[in-house]
């Protein structure tokens, strides 16, 4: 079946490096991934798309890769700042009715100051 | 903001109870999906509506079920609540069944004791 990885750890970075997310996923050719920020008790806020044909896309201080071989998608955002902390999901079109979507665990993101 | 709003924000219920949780989408959007969030997870696809219909429906039991109405506001229905389901509850509304373009509301969320 589908499945999804994302580093379950926290990540902690300094604030103004980058931080670099990653999810992985497995038995499963996508056709797009997406990257959400969610904050506690909210619920997700959709970020960026990338599709398959695509292995970069930018957006202000966000950064996606795909890598089809790898089956890897890497989510940067440079520059980080105090504000960027939150838990980012990541999320793939499922095959079938019964998966329309399929989110990864999420990595919880601290930006220290 | 998205434009989607959840009710009640907060439920308390006790194990066999009943629960309505409800979703206003937003302007425009056709499609409503909804997800169940544990704790430290990600969503957890239930099912879709389209057009007041059940359109997919993810690996829940029969005792979640769903209605969306003629102006696309929906509702999802959880009869003999059980501990496990103690979740954050959130819907997405989006257009023509896609949801690769989809927005949280902000969930609601329910605990079961």
């Amino acid at each position: 079946s589908q499945k999804i990885e994302q580093n379950s750890e926290a990540l902690n970075i300094q604030e103004g490096k980058t931080a670099t997310l990653t999810c992985n996923y497995t038995n499963y050719s996508p056709a797009y991934l997406q990257w959400y920020r969610q904050d506690p008790g909210r619920g997700p806020v959709f970020l960026l798309l990338i599709r398959e044909n695509e292995k970069e896309k930018r957006k202000e201080r966000l950064k996606v890769t795909f890598d089809t071989t790898l089956k890897q998608s890497l989510f940067h955002i440079t520059a980080s700042q105090p504000a960027d902390s939150a838990t980012y999901l990541c999320a793939l079109p499922g095959y079938s009715s019964a998966s329309k979507i399929i989110f990864g665990s999420g990595t919880r993101l601290s930006i220290r100051p | 903001e998205t434009g989607v709003t959840q009710s009640p924000t907060h439920l308390i219920k006790t194990r066999g109870q009943q629960v309505t949780l409800r979703c206003s989408s937003q302007s425009g959007h056709n499609t409503v999906s909804w997800y169940q969030q544990a704790l430290g997870q990600g969503p957890q696809f239930i099912f879709q509506y389209y057009r007041e219909e059940e359109n997919g429906r993810g690996n829940f039991p029969p005792r979640f079920s769903g209605l969306q109405f003629p102006n696309y506001s929906s509702e999802l229905n959880v009869n003999a609540l059980e501990l496990d389901d103690s979740a954050l509850y959130l819907c997405a509304s989006s257009l023509e069944q896609i949801v690769d373009t989809q927005y949280f509301g902000p969930g609601t969320r329910l605990t079961v004791l």
